[in-house]
């Protein structure tokens, strides 16, 4: 039973264009979502995140929005630069799950390819 | 230098064998996690510990065993390596505190090829 999907395995998006990365949820007790970035023989590092009490995060040209009542969010990326080409992985935490844990659960990711 | 530092990078190792991946962080957390990734799918937990004296079970924790030696040194160990045990290795750490960004820090990861 996967609690974070990313449906989309791989996206391609032309130089200077909008990425948009999609990600849901099942456990309504999630109440943190990351985005993080991985290139190949790297481990993930943290791009963005956003708290279940927002509804929008930019920083740069990222920005993530959350919709609670669709269990959704998504990553977009404006412009779009090839050095953004790489896999992103969406990632949710429960707080409050293991007495402060912050476990992370993580979708699949989903592979950017950015096209000059 | 790296904050989060994985030895080794990359192993081959046979069925039955034992063996150990390391991590090291020189970020002062306590918080300290091992996760694997396998082609298509997402980071799936190992182990993780709040401290020294603190060791958990993740989702996928048969056949795997853990040592947290000191506050900066977590130890991943296949006591008798099997081949659906080939995957990608990550460690991570994240401090005590909840900071808005409830971030954890990856090392670089270390491949494991069991034949």
């Amino acid at each position: 039973d996967q609690q974070v999907k990313q449906n989309s395995p791989s996206l391609s998006v032309q130089e200077g264009r909008i990425s948009i990365l999609n990600c849901d949820y099942t456990n309504s007790m999630f109440d943190y979502f990351l985005w993080y970035k991985k290139y190949p023989a790297e481990g993930p590092t943290f791009l963005i995140s956003i708290s279940s009490i927002k509804d929008k995060n930019e920083d740069g040209r990222f920005t993530v929005f959350l919709n609670k009542s669709a269990k959704h969010l998504s990553l977009h990326i404006v412009p779009s630069q090839p050095g953004d080409s790489a896999v992103y992985f969406c990632a949710a935490s429960d707080s409050y799950s293991g007495a402060g844990s912050y476990q992370l659960t993580f979708g699949k990711g989903t592979k950017l390819s950015v096209i000059p | 230098d790296a904050d989060v530092t994985q030895t080794p990078r990359n192993r081959i190792t046979k069925t039955g064998k034992r063996i150990m991946l390391e991590c090291s962080q020189t970020k002062g957390h306590d918080r300290m996690y091992w996760y694997r990734q396998d082609p298509g799918l997402g980071l799936r937990l190992i182990y993780y510990s709040f401290d020294v004296k603190d060791i958990n079970k993740g989702e996928i924790s048969d056949g795997y065993s853990v040592s947290r030696q000191a506050q900066a040194k977590f130890s991943l160990s296949l006591e008798s390596a099997i081949p659906n045990q080939t995957a990608l290795y990550f460690c991570a750490t994240r401090s005590r505190d909840r900071g808005d960004d409830n971030e954890q820090f990856f090392g670089p990861g270390t491949r494991l090829t069991v034949l």
